[in-house]
Formats: C-alpha cells, structure tokens, sequence
C-alpha cells in the first residue's frame, strides 16, 4: 500500500524558514516524479513544484509563486522528499501535501504551515 | 500557464440525481487530465485519470470525458458519500494547474 506521511509543519513567522518532508512507502520511491501541493484555509489546490527521478537527473520545476524561495529534493536512500521555503510569507500559509507521480495517483494527508506574526 | 476554467463552482441536488462538472483549459491539453474528489479535512483521491480512466476501486457511477480542451466528470446517481469538492487538474504542462473547485452539496 502506498503511503505518504508529511511532517514538519508548524507555526513561522513572515520571512522565516521552515522544512517540509515526505516519508514514503509501498512502492520504488526512486522511480517516481513527485509533487508538492497546497492548499491555503478554505481556497483550493495549488501546485507547488515537483522533483523529478535519477533518470531524469533530479531536476525540479516550481511555481512562480515560490521559486527563488522554496528549493525541493529528495533522497532515493531514505525513501523521503524534501521542500526547503525560505522567505516565508502569509500567503504560504497552507496545508501542503505530497503527492506521488507524473499524474498525481496518490496523496498524503498534509502538514499544515502557519505564516503569521 | 494553462487556466483551468471549472463550472459550476457549486451545486445542490439530491442522492440519485445525474450531476455533471465541466472543466475548460485554456489551450488543448489532449486527454492530460485528472479528476479529484475532496472531503473536509481529507486529502484529494483520484477518481479519474487520462480524462476518462476510472481509478481502481472508484465506483463506477463516476466517468469522465473529454479531449483537448472540453472535460467534463459525471456523476450518474449520486450517493450520499458523493457530497464532497471536485477538482479537475491538467498535467500537460507546467506549471500543473487545478479548476477552482466544485462543490456538490446536499439539496
């Protein structure tokens, strides 16, 4: 089964840092693209970026409303994923999920970042 | 980017109704489209991929259809576990771009 734990969530203040990750399982972690996603209180889904797989050299693609500020990556040893958001805003306030693949299959329950002074 | 233009982006009806949601991309995307049912504080489940393939375990009342620029989610009878927010979401380029939401409600 697959499985996606989201940890790291919390309480920052504007223009702090926080780092967010993903424990993955039930499947070869190494071979998937994956996502981040979020979703601010009460708004819709937002893409966030992605990383994708060794064979595709690891790169990344973000959103323009976090890139320059927010870096992901990933370790293939750990089964894990990784978002680095610098510069935090209240606007990056949100439940960010990870998710699974080039097409989105699988999710994880979300950990929710708190911007606010 | 790609704009994802979901309607409606609320609706009322009641269990058994046929209730359909339609989402519209800004240019043509082929068939790079997923539909996502969400509940209040849960994450998204994927309900369709490629525009019309029915996820494992998803009832089969769900469908969808659609190619290039026109999507729509049909729902045939509506259950009482139905009453959720839909979103449509386009994987065809970046950056990935959902609709705004659907929120189907009891009536």
């Amino acid at each position: 089964e697959v499985q996606l734990v989201e940890s790291g969530g919390g309480l920052v203040q504007p223009g702090g840092s926080l780092r967010l990750s993903c424990a993955a399982s039930g499947f070869s972690f190494s071979d998937y693209y994956m996502d981040w996603v979020r979703q601010a209180p009460g708004k819709g889904l937002e893409w966030v970026g992605r990383s994708r797989d060794k064979a595709n050299g690891y790169t990344t693609e973000y959103a323009a409303s976090v890139k320059g500020r927010f870096t992901i990556s990933r370790d293939d040893s750990k089964n894990s994923l990784h978002v680095q958001m610098n510069s935090l805003k209240t606007e990056d306030t949100a439940v960010y999920y990870c998710v699974r693949g080039y097409q989105f299959d699988s999710w994880g329950q979300g950990t929710l970042v708190t911007v606010s002074s | 980017d790609i704009q994802m233009t979901q309607s409606p982006s609320s609706l009322s009806a009641s269990v058994g109704d046929r209730v359909t949601i339609s989402c519209r991309a800004s240019q043509g995307i082929r068939n790079d489209l997923g539909w996502y049912q969400q509940k209040p504080g849960k994450a998204p489940k994927r309900l369709i991929y490629g525009a019309s393939s029915l996820e494992s375990g998803v009832p089969s009342r769900f469908s969808g259809s659609g190619s290039g620029t026109e999507f729509t989610l049909t729902i045939s009878s509506l259950q009482p576990e139905d009453f959720a927010t839909y979103y449509c979401l386009q994987h065809n380029s970046y950056p990935r771009t959902f609709g705004q939401g659907t929120k189907v409600e009891i009536k």
